[in-house]
């Protein structure tokens, strides 16, 4: 069964302090791995997508990465608007599957 | 930019309502999904939809339907409404390929009372 496994699932950090979410997978063949930002109340906004290991991406302070069994999404010397959550998904190499999601990373940015 | 536009940000309705969600996305998807989102339990799919008049079950459809008239707009439906499914409801959208993930409506905080 595919499955999607992010951790920690809060994380509290200083601004500035730079930090990693980890997003764990297992699907029998990879069609692509996405993550998303989720401010409270609100609908979950795209941030990147990857397709093979080795593959990495930026935007602003963040980076994410993937390897054959997790991605990476970095987060350097963050600021308070970064506050939010942030998921994962999967989707699998077979038909027009739906994507499988994580549970998510609640990460709080203090000033 | 694709809009997922959900008909309203918050309502309230009575155990025992037909309760009507509804969807609407302008980019010519073919593929659109309603999911719920409890806290601790993440985005569950309810039913998702490939085609017009097309309708699958996701993991957890009990007590509801979904109708898809036409390509743009996709309706969830609760039957009677009661107060477990007081939930985040939120639709996405994306083409045959997903390539770029589905895009999501704003999401309807529905309370049921």
């Amino acid at each position: 069964e595919d499955q999607v496994t992010q951790s920690p699932e809060a994380l509290r950090l200083q601004e500035g302090e730079s930090s990693s979410l980890n997003c764990s997978y297992t699907v029998s063949g990879l069609r692509g791995l996405f993550w998303y930002r989720q401010d409270p109340g609100k609908g979950p906004e795209f941030l990147f997508t990857l397709y093979s290991a080795g593959e990495e991406k930026e935007k602003e302070r963040l980076k994410a990465t993937l390897t054959k069994k997790e991605s990476f999404l970095h987060i350097t010397a963050p600021k308070p608007e970064d506050s939010a959550t942030y998921l994962c998904a999967v989707r699998r190499n077979s038909g027009n599957t739906p994507l499988v999601f994580g549970k998510g990373t609640r990460l709080s940015v203090i000033a | 930019d694709v809009k997922v536009t959900q008909s309203s940000r918050y309502l309230v309705k009575r155990t025992g309502e037909k309760v009507f969600l509804e969807c609407v996305q302008d980019m010519d998807h073919e593929n659109m999904f309603w999911y719920r989102q409890d806290p601790g339990l993440g985005l569950r799919l309810i039913y998702f939809s490939y085609d017009v008049k097309m309708k699958e079950k996701g993991d957890i459809p009990e007590g509801y339907s979904v109708s898809r008239e036409k390509k743009e707009r996709f309706s969830l439906i609760l039957e009677s409404a009661s107060t477990n499914q007081t939930s985040m409801y939120l639709c996405a959208s994306s083409d045959p390929g997903q390539v770029d993930g589905y895009t999501f409506g704003s999401g309807t905080r529905l309370t049921v009372v």
